[in-house]
Order: C-alpha cells, then sequence, then structure tokens
C-alpha cells in the first residue's frame, strides 16, 4: 500500500533555527496538507496546497512558515526562526480527490530547546 | 463556529463488550466526517468516512444530522482496537479537517 513518507522522525533545534520539514507523498495525490499536534492538545491544521500553490492556511501559518513542492515529488515545510511553542508533531498529508480522507504520514516530532 | 468534539478522553471496556465512541460536530453547510485512528506509535489511519457508508475493521458510522453527530460504533470489542480515535471534519473547498481531540479505547482482556 503507497505511504506518505516523511523525514526525520525526530529533529531537535535550537531556538532561532531554521528547520525544514521533508514529506514525499503518494505519487498520484493532487492535495498536499501539513498538521500539526502539540503534545497534549488537538491535532491541528497548517495548511493546504494545490496545483502549486497554498490554497488555504491557518491563523498558526504565519511569516514563520512556508511551503514548497520543490521538485514534483518532495513537499517541504520551513519554520524560518522556530520558537520553543513550535515544538510539536507535524504531519503531512496527501489526497487523491478532496472528498477523500487523507493518507497521513508518520509524522516528524520537532523539539525545540 | 466549526467545531468536533468527543467528549470522552478515555473508553476502556472488556473485550467482546459493545464499543460506542461519540463524536459531535458544529458546521453551518453539509458535513463531510471521518473517523481517523491511531495505534500505538504508529500514523492517523483513515478508518471510516460517512459518505461510504462502510464498515472497516467492524465499525461502522452513522451521521444523524438531526442530533449533528457521527458516534462510532462496534458491537464485539477486540483487544487490537486499543487505539487512540479521532474524529474529524472536513471543512472548506479543499477539505481541511478539524479535529476533536480524541478518544483512548482501552479493550481489556
Amino acid at each position: 500500500e503507497p505511504e506518505v513518507t516523511q523525514t526525520p522522525s525526530h529533529q531537535v533545534t535550537q531556538m532561532g533555527q531554521e528547520v525544514i520539514l521533508r514529506c514525499v507523498p503518494i505519487s498520484n495525490h493532487l492535495y498536499f496538507y501539513w498538521y500539526r499536534q502539540i503534545l497534549g492538545q488537538k491535532v491541528e491544521f497548517l495548511v493546504s496546497f494545490y496545483n502549486n500553490e497554498i490554497s488555504e492556511k491557518s491563523e498558526i501559518f504565519d511569516d514563520q512558515f512556508s511551503v514548497e513542492r520543490p521538485d514534483g515529488s518532495n513537499f517541504t515545510l520551513k519554520i524560518r526562526s522556530t520558537k520553543l511553542e513550535d515544538s510539536a508533531m507535524y504531519f503531512c498529508a496527501s489526497s487523491e480527490d478532496r472528498v477523500d480522507g487523507y493518507t497521513f504520514g508518520s509524522g516528524t516530532r520537532l523539539t525545540v530547546v | 463556529a466549526q467545531r468536533v468534539t468527543q467528549p470522552e478522553k478515555l473508553l476502556s471496556v472488556f473485550k467482546g463488550a459493545p464499543v460506542e465512541l461519540k463524536c459531535n460536530y458544529s458546521y453551518s453547510g453539509s458535513p463531510e466526517l471521518f473517523w481517523y485512528v491511531q495505534y500505538s506509535r504508529q500514523r492517523l489511519q483513515l478508518l471510516l468516512r460517512h459518505i461510504s457508508r462502510e464498515s472497516i475493521k467492524g465499525f461502522t458510522a452513522d451521521l444523524n444530522k438531526g442530533e449533528t453527530s457521527f458516534h462510532l460504533k462496534k458491537p464485539f470489542a477486540q483487544e487490537e482496537d486499543s487505539a487512540m480515535y479521532y474524529c474529524a471534519l472536513g471543512s472548506g473547498g479543499y477539505n481541511k479537517l478539524i479535529f476533536g481531540a480524541g478518544t483512548r479505547l482501552a479493550v481489556h482482556p
């Protein structure tokens, strides 16, 4: 069964540093998403991406965040200057059709120290 | 406001007992609802979507628009059903998901 792949599985970074979280969505999927889950809290929507542009973003997704699909296979989330409160599990997801459920990746645990 | 409520943080049952995980939603349009499951240390997996009216691993869920509910049910719980269960509401043109807080199901032998 096809999978969404995320790397790294765990990243530790110092406050103020830039991080790039990487995702390889399922190859025939058209819709891409990032979500995050702070420990003990709900899974929260960050951003959706379709046709090479952001289709929707949440209030969390401020100027510190950006997404890119640089080469037709990877889908990245960049946090420019990390804060302690960015520590969370970040999930990438993709979908073939917007009414289908998504396929999620296994997540990247980001720890900002 | 768009919201998903899962009132129980933990549901603890014995093997063979019926299970109902509650989910209520608040949405002004026509809702698209999903159940996701997360087994220990694994990724979120789609379990059910209301539009397909399917049964997966013995679980079913019926959308009740009058009660704005989408409860997940299984007649006889198995130990391997122990996991975190999330109800989610699809919202907007690109179907962002609004998640509930999740219910941890613990099935004891």
